[in-house]
């Protein structure tokens, strides 16, 4: 079974610019989360959408938004860049999203901000 | 305010030895923690977890245990091998009634000498 796939996996860009992460889950896997990695942070979690919707958000600030289609695929969008949020960004998929399940991970998508 | 700590950034251990990473926690709503552990280049994977019910859970070589009084976990890996050396990230949620997303702690990168 393929596992969770991003792309593109490195991505460079400078600031003020937007970009767009994408995510696609395991097959069958309906919620998608989004993490950010940083190295003094560890993982912080972005949000995550489960059957389209946004079911629940982290903290961070309004230029961080993303949406999920109906085949389950994820994108992820930052706009108006900022050096800060150089990092590697995560995908994680679950089946249901319930209590049991467990979290299958992307290999990640490093953004450099110039 | 890092619900989820672990204090120790690295840990150097020989090969054949015991490695123990530590995990302190301040919620005490999480009621269940989970281990993952991190290659370069690579996503985080699942490696064990653990229910606030029981306070050791043991797979192969690898152990958690749980000390709720305490509010802390340890990870043991018993013996450690040089492929064991990764970040190992430690991470705990609200299982019932939450959101099931996890609050990770900022990792701790372990490295195993031959």
């Amino acid at each position: 079974k393929a596992g969770v796939t991003q792309t593109p996996r490195y991505l460079i860009k400078t600031r003020g610019q937007q970009v767009t992460l994408s995510c696609s889950p395991i097959s069958g896997h309906r919620s998608v989360s989004w993490y950010q990695q940083t190295p003094g942070q560890g993982l912080q979690f972005l949000f995550e959408y489960f059957s389209e919707t946004q079911r629940n958000k982290g903290n961070f600030p309004g230029r961080f938004s993303g949406r999920q289609f109906s085949n389950s695929r994820s994108e992820m969008n930052v706009s108006t860049l900022e050096l800060g949020d150089s990092a590697l960004y995560l995908c994680a998929s679950r089946k249901q999203g319930t209590s049991t399940d467990t979290q299958y991970f992307g290999p990640g998508t490093r953004l450099t901000v110039l | 305010d890092q619900q989820v700590k672990q204090n120790s950034p690295s840990l150097s251990v020989q090969e054949g030895r015991i490695s123990i990473l530590n995990c302190d926690y301040t919620n005490s709503m999480f009621d269940y923690f989970l281990w993952y552990k991190k290659y370069p280049a690579e996503g985080p994977t699942f490696l064990i977890s653990i229910s606030s019910i029981k306070d050791k859970n043991e797979d192969g070589r690898f152990t958690v245990f749980l000390n709720k009084s305490a509010k802390h976990l340890s990870l043991h890996i018993v013996p450690s091998q040089p492929g064991d050396s990764a970040v190992y990230f430690c991470a705990a949620r609200i299982a019932s009634g939450g959101s099931y997303i996890p609050t990770f702690g900022r990792g701790t990168s372990l490295i195993v000498h031959p």
